[in-house]
């Protein structure tokens, strides 16, 4: 099962991009790339999900280069109500590990300034 | 279309004392999975029911139990509760194991004294 490396927390203002990149060194061929965000005291919220190159969609995009040992979610123009904490996961097409389960991390803690 | 359902979203237990938790799936959903948060913490992957039956199981004890119901709705129930039980236990629901990606609840915050 792949493990992936994010950093603990980031910091940003208002209106700028942010980018966090998550390592997994040992994803498997057939493993996609799923972020989720989690506001406080609510369950994670599916942001986007990819398997190589580029996936775009109206709240962020994820880069992945080509030997996909690492990952990068974009947040174009962030606003306070962007602070959450981002997970990355690496499973099957679901997200999930090849058990079916969600594996997190601790994720990465987003902090918007004003 | 409603979301995933929790309930309650708070609840206060003591010591030794039992707990169960519910969620309603998401509208078309079928599977129903459970996971416990700790503060500051991801959450952890408790077990997940299909077709009424345990699936899969991560590493909780056997206080840890649960049960589906024809409707797809789901409880959790804690038995013993320790102080380090103290969490928030969140239901995600999907369809057929997990098809299309998980749909997560708001949560049950459990605070044992």
């Amino acid at each position: 099962l792949a493990k992936t490396t994010q950093p603990i927390s980031m910091d940003s203002y208002e209106g700028q991009e942010v980018n966090i990149t998550c390592s997994h060194n040992n994803i498997a061929t057939n493993d996609y790339i799923t972020w989720y965000q989690q506001f406080p005291s609510q369950g994670p919220r599916f942001i986007i999900q990819g398997y190589k190159t580029k996936v775009t969609n109206e709240v962020a995009s994820l880069f992945i280069p080509a030997d996909r040992k690492s990952s990068t979610l974009s947040l174009p123009r962030v606003s306070l109500s962007d602070t959450a904490v981002y997970y990355c996961l690496v499973g099957v097409g679901d997200g999930s590990s090849n058990t079916g389960k969600l594996i997190f991390g601790q994720g990465t803690t987003l902090q918007v300034k004003p | 279309d409603a979301g995933v359902t929790q309930s309650p979203t708070h609840l206060i237990k003591t010591r030794g004392q039992q707990v169960t938790l519910r969620c309603s799936p998401k509208s078309g959903h079928d599977t129903v999975s459970w996971y416990q948060q700790a503060l500051g913490q991801g959450p952890q992957f408790i077990f997940q029911y299909y077709e009424e039956e345990e699936r899969q199981r991560g590493n909780f004890p056997d206080r840890f139990s649960g049960h589906q119901f024809p409707n797809y709705s789901s409880e959790l129930n804690v038995n013993a509760l320790l102080l380090g039980d103290s969490a928030l236990y969140l239901c995600a629901s999907s369809l057929n194991r997990g098809l299309g990606g998980y749909t997560f609840g708001s949560g049950t915050r459990l605070t044992v004294v």
